[in-house]
């Protein structure tokens, strides 16, 4: 069974930083791509970033500079660091998986994990 | 950068058949997924690649894209069809959603 989990988020202050994971199992998961889609309450899904399997890394505008996305093919883990935080980040983070994402779109997703940045 | 417009709702009477579109300049030349949200859970791929189902996805669902607009069929509408869609593209090595829209099935 397929599953993605997500954990880190929670409650931080303008300008601070929060680091999200997110593992994963019952796919083989260095053979795809990786991504973070945030969805604010109430509100659309939006794509954040992404990591394929050679370790190419892509952002969204508003997040380009301040978020770096990575990951652990050892592990099975995916992360998102997150700095300078701001109130418009506050959202619900979904990893999402694809063995090709062009092609396929996002396979697999987690539950989200919810960040809020608020002082 | 790219856009996807979508209609904010959509309301089917149930057993009739739903459409949902999704515009965008030259959609017809980039590939198009659709995605299911019910509320307080993840989206769920619904269709890949303009007309594919992902397995497990019932036959009732169904795309196609040309021009300008990529549309998402729902045949014989059940109430658990009511959610939020979401089109999708990879555009310029970005991914790019539309609005979402919330079909009701009355």
């Amino acid at each position: 069974e397929v599953q993605l989990v997500e954990s880190g988020g929670g409650l931080v202050q303008p300008g601070g930083s929060l680091r999200l994971s997110c593992a994963a199992s019952g796919f083989t998961f260095s053979s795809y791509d990786m991504h973070w889609v945030r969805q604010g309450i109430g509100k659309g899904l939006e794509w954040v970033s992404a990591v394929g399997t050679s370790g190419t890394t892509h952002y969204a505008g508003s997040v380009n500079g301040r978020f770096t996305i990575s990951r652990e093919n050892a592990e099975n883990s995916l992360y998102l660091q997150m700095n300078s935080l701001r109130a418009g980040d506050t959202a619900v983070y979904y990893c999402a998986g694809s063995l090709d994402t062009a092609m396929r779109g996002f396979e697999y997703w987690g539950q989200g994990t919810l960040v809020t940045v608020s002082s | 950068s790219y856009e996807l417009t979508q209609p904010l709702s959509v309301s089917v009477a149930l057993g009739q058949t739903a459409r949902i579109t999704c515009g965008g300049i030259n959609i017809g030349r980039k590939n198009v997924h659709w995605y299911q949200q019910k509320p307080g859970q993840a989206p769920v791929l619904v269709i890949y690649r303009d007309s594919n189902r992902p397995s497990g996805i019932p036959e009732r669902f169904s795309g196609s894209n040309s021009g300008n607009t990529a549309t998402l069929t729902i045949s014989r509408a059940q109430a658990g069809d009511e959610a939020d869609y979401y089109c999708q593209v990879w555009d310029s090595n970005t991914g790019v959603f539309g609005g979402g829209t919330k079909l009701t099935v009355l």
